[in-house]
């Protein structure tokens, strides 16, 4: 069965820091991950996706196959990166296109 | 484009009763997705509609109905209200495959 794992409920850093959010998953097929971010009073939105390969504030995440994990990176953690943070697996399940999710990280960043 | 946009924004039910969210996607955008998101929990994905067809159900009992309407706006029904439904439902627009857009969200509240 598909799963989505983020271990740390919670993770404080102080500004500055690295960061590292952790997301493993499991699923049998080939896995397409995403980051969405949920800053206080604001919608989910999309971060990153591993297809883009792209660095979105500062933030990057790899798909490591082998690890099965997907870890959210960022070397020198800003007081505006404090926000809920979701790890997302899609699923592709008789033609829908649907995410699963993880219970979600929130980052606090120390000043 | 204000974006995808949720009416009501917060509600309040008694249990056995029933209930309709709703959601207009962002301009363009064919495909519709639902999702529940209880207290500190992911997102959980309960529907998703594309060119008015449903594609996909998640692990809801059959209390939870969707359509789609020829404006690609969507519904989503409860019936019966349990506390347990008690929970943020967001809805998410996209244009195709992947990449979905949330709205804010309906707090619903049972009683």
């Amino acid at each position: 069965a598909q799963r989505v794992t983020q271990p740390e409920k919670l993770l404080s850093v102080f500004k500055g820091a690295p960061v590292e959010l952790k997301c493993n998953y499991s699923y049998s097929g080939s896995p397409e991950l995403f980051w969405y971010v949920q800053y206080s009073r604001q919608r989910l939105q999309l971060l990153l996706r591993h297809i883009s390969r792209e660095s979105i504030k500062g933030f990057t995440a790899d798909l490591n196959k082998g690890e099965t994990s997907f870890h959210l990176k960022k070397p020198f953690a800003q007081e505006e990166d404090s926000a809920m943070y979701y790890c997302a697996l899609l699923l592709d399940q008789t033609g829908a296109n649907n995410l699963f999710f993880g219970t979600g990280t929130r980052l606090t960043v120390i000043p | 484009d204000a974006g995808v946009t949720q009416s009501p924004t917060h509600l309040i039910k008694t249990r056995g009763q029933q209930v309709t969210l709703r959601c207009s996607p962002i301009s363009g955008h064919k495909s519709v997705s639902w999702y529940q998101q209880v207290l500190g929990q992911g997102p959980q994905f309960i529907f998703q509609y594309y060119e008015k067809e449903e594609r996909g159900r998640g692990n809801f009992p059959d209390r939870f109905s969707a359509r789609q309407f020829p404006n690609y706006s969507s519904e989503l029904n409860v019936n019966a209200l349990l506390l347990g439904d008690s929970a943020l439902y967001l809805c998410a627009s996209s244009l195709g495959v992947s990449e979905q857009y949330f709205g804010p969200g309906t707090r619903l509240t049972v009683t």
